[in-house]
């Protein structure tokens, strides 16, 4: 079944720590996407990548890292400079023949910071 | 997302037909999307529209009208699994933004 993971479904780290969250997908999706999302809120974007080696600044960048060395993977850091990182996280992926507007989501990892 | 607005609650009975409304901001607008979130999940894509008019799926229908920068979802033939928060989100080239969104309850 094709489809996007992400693991850790729950993650806690302590303050003044770096943590990486994993985003998987085998959709042969060449955009990838990562939001994050606080109660009752909307998501916004932090980070995206439409092809392999190449990603730009979302919305609420800073504090926060990626890469995407392969097409199938793209890991997001969250660094001890973000400020308020607890939040649930969630990436996607598109198909570009189609544009961003139908993304597919991950079950999303909520990372909480003590 | 300041560049969409949507009420924040909706509440309808069960059977019955809601409205969800959605302003954006016209800067860069390629189409405008739908997405559904329960509780704890993850959204899921619910429908596009890049042109105006009405794109019905289902029980579900999604209008644009770009000349007043509006468009809403319409839900019909409500059931209880419907309860969910509903999202539209602004297309430009590249990205999507999200609104705040809308949770919906439906009441039996």
């Amino acid at each position: 079944d094709g489809g996007i993971t992400q693991s850790p479904k729950y993650l806690f780290r302590k303050e003044g720590q770096n943590v990486t969250l994993s985003c998987e997908q085998n959709l042969n999706h060449d955009a990838m996407y990562w939001y994050r999302q606080d109660p009752g809120q909307g998501l916004r974007l932090i980070y995206y990548s439409q092809i392999v080696n190449d990603f730009q600044k979302g919305d609420i960048a800073e504090g926060y890292s990626v890469s995407r060395e392969k097409k199938e993977s793209f890991p997001l850091t969250v660094t001890s400079a973000q400020k308020n990182p607890t939040a649930f996280y969630l990436c996607a992926s598109s198909n570009p023949s189609g544009g961003p507007y139908e993304q597919y989501f991950g079950p999303g990892t909520r990372l909480t910071v003590t | 997302g300041q560049s969409l607005e949507q009420p924040s609650e909706v509440t309808a009975v069960e059977g019955a037909i809601v409205q969800i409304n959605c302003t954006y901001q016209t800067s860069g607008f390629y189409g405008l999307s739908w997405y559904q979130q329960h509780d704890g999940g993850a959204p899921t894509f619910l429908s596009y529209n890049a042109l105006d008019g009405l794109e019905e799926t289902g029980r579900f229908s999604s209008f644009l009208s770009r000349s007043d920068s509006y468009g809403y979802l319409l839900l019909q033939e409500l059931q209880m699994k419907d309860s969910a928060s509903y999202f539209c989100a602004r297309g430009s080239a590249r990205q999507l933004t999200f609104g705040s969104g809308t949770q919906l309850t439906v009441l039996p």
